[in-house]
């Protein structure tokens, strides 16, 4: 099974900072990797998808990138609606199987 | 509509087994499948494993193989996920997140079952 792995576990930044989470991948995923945002007591909320492109309704501050087995989420520019953890998600199609990254929480400092 | 109600919080001992549900509604139920996902308190997000609506087929988690069962029930629009032989690091939510067949992530999370594995 492919393991994901995800840094920092933890980012303390200040509103209207950029921040970047990293996944890597244990072996090839190509551009099937996801990025979720999740909030206490909600479950998670697609961002990104095929690594880059945004989902429905996303701000346009939040970004993919990456290929292979490495990957990043940027956002450009933090809002305090944007704090909670964030997951990558590796995704296969037949038969479907997923796997998650061990996920970042975003803070304010 | 589209809707999926999971079932109710359980409290479990050790070594038993629970059924978990999750009602769908408002959408043609066999076009879809759902994959299954558990989180530990303060913990992140496991998959546990898929199952297809149209015809039952299943993909689990190397993790879970041997130890949890999917189905699904077409006449009353329901998946389940049959856990047996608890422990207590099964203490989880468990979310059924739908997944439309022939794509590969969900477009709709059930709001989840909380499984308490306690003595």
């Amino acid at each position: 099974e492919i393991v994901m792995t995800q840094s920092p576990a933890t980012l303390s930044v200040f509103p209207g900072e950029r921040v970047t989470v990293s996944c890597r991948a244990s072996q090839s995923v190509y551009d099937k990797l996801a990025w979720y945002q999740q909030k206490p007591g909600q479950a998670p909320r697609l961002l990104i998808s095929t690594a880059s492109s945004r989902a429905t309704d996303i701000p346009a501050r939040f970004s993919g990138n990456g290929f292979g087995t490495e990957f990043t989420l940027t956002i450009s520019s933090l809002q305090s609606e944007d704090l909670g953890v964030y997951y990558c998600q590796q995704y296969r199609h037949w038969p479907l199987s997923w796997s998650f990254g061990q996920g970042t929480k975003v803070e304010l400092k | 509509q589209d809707q999926v109600v999971p079932s109710g919080a359980e409290v479990k001992e050790p070594g038993a087994s629970v059924k978990v549900a999750c009602k769908a509604s408002g959408y043609t139920f066999t076009r879809y499948g759902f994959s299954w996902v558990r989180q530990a308190p303060g913990q992140g997000l496991e998959w546990v494993g898929w199952i297809s609506c149209y015809n039952g087929d299943t993909n689990y988690a190397q993790k879970f193989q041997g130890r949890v069962t999917l189905t699904t029930d077409s006449s009353t629009t329901t998946a389940y996920m049959d856990l047996r032989s608890l422990r207590s690091d099964d203490t989880a939510v468990y979310y059924c997140a739908r997944v439309e067949l022939g794509q590969m992530l969900p477009d709709y999370w059930g709001q989840g079952t909380l499984v308490t594995v306690s003595s």
